[in-house]
């Protein structure tokens, strides 16, 4: 079973902060790498499909970075609002399409 | 759009009844998976299948099956329902198109009494 560890576990935050998190995993263990936002009563929904060492990729003020060499990943929000109040996940693709999660940094924006 | 349902919201069941979770796809995903999702533990996979009745156990397949008859639709069967199979349950479908990004139902959340 790979690992794939995320911090921090939990993290709350002013509305109009900046706040990141980190993925790491096994550098060795790599297809793609994929942030997900799960919202409360809704479905997970993909943030971000990575695949290349130094890959940066950007959705409004949310933004991701890849480093597959020293095996770990950031996600950055800039200007925190509450509605990214959410738990973020990420995984990883391995053998026969799966995925692998981390448990996920919660994330609560107060107004 | 894409599109993943799961046949119930919420379910209380018995101990030793018999639960059927159905999860239908409308994008033609040959992959399909079956998740529960624990406080402090995470989302980890029980079950998947990359084709009609074929099927792969994932990180903790004890004590369910799955049933893959139909490529749109994936089966997670509890044969004796036990109070530690209480919990949220997903289910989720990928391609190979897109890196595999997974789509995910809006879950199943499971009480067994």
């Amino acid at each position: 079973i790979l690992n794939v560890e995320q911090s921090p576990q939990s993290l709350h935050v002013q509305e109009g902060d900046s706040t990141n998190f980190t993925c790491s995993f096994p550098s060795s263990n790599f297809y793609a790498l994929h942030w997900y936002r799960w919202e409360t009563a809704k479905s997970p929904e993909a943030l971000f499909v990575m695949t290349l060492n130094g890959d940066e990729k950007k959705k409004g003020r949310i933004s991701a970075t890849l480093n597959t060499k020293e095996g770990y990943s950031y996600l950055y929000i800039k200007g925190s609002q509450p509605e990214d109040s959410a738990t973020y996940l990420c995984a990883l693709v391995s053998g026969y399409s799966t995925l692998t999660f981390g448990k996920g940094t919660m994330l609560l924006v107060s107004p | 759009d894409v599109k993943v349902t799961q046949s119930s919201r919420y379910l209380v069941k018995r101990t030793g009844e018999k639960v059927f979770l159905e999860c239908v796809q409308d994008m033609d995903h040959e992959n399909m998976f079956w998740y529960r999702q624990d406080p402090g533990l995470g989302l980890r996979l029980i079950y998947f299948s990359y084709d009609v009745k074929m099927k792969e156990k994932g990180d903790i397949p004890e004590g369910y099956s799955v049933s893959r008859e139909k490529k749109e639709r994936f089966s997670l069967i509890l044969e004796s329902a036990s109070t530690n199979q209480t919990s949220m349950y997903l289910c989720a479908s990928s391609n190979s198109k897109s890196s595999y990004e997974q789509y995910f139902g809006p879950g199943t959340r499971l009480t067994v009494t």
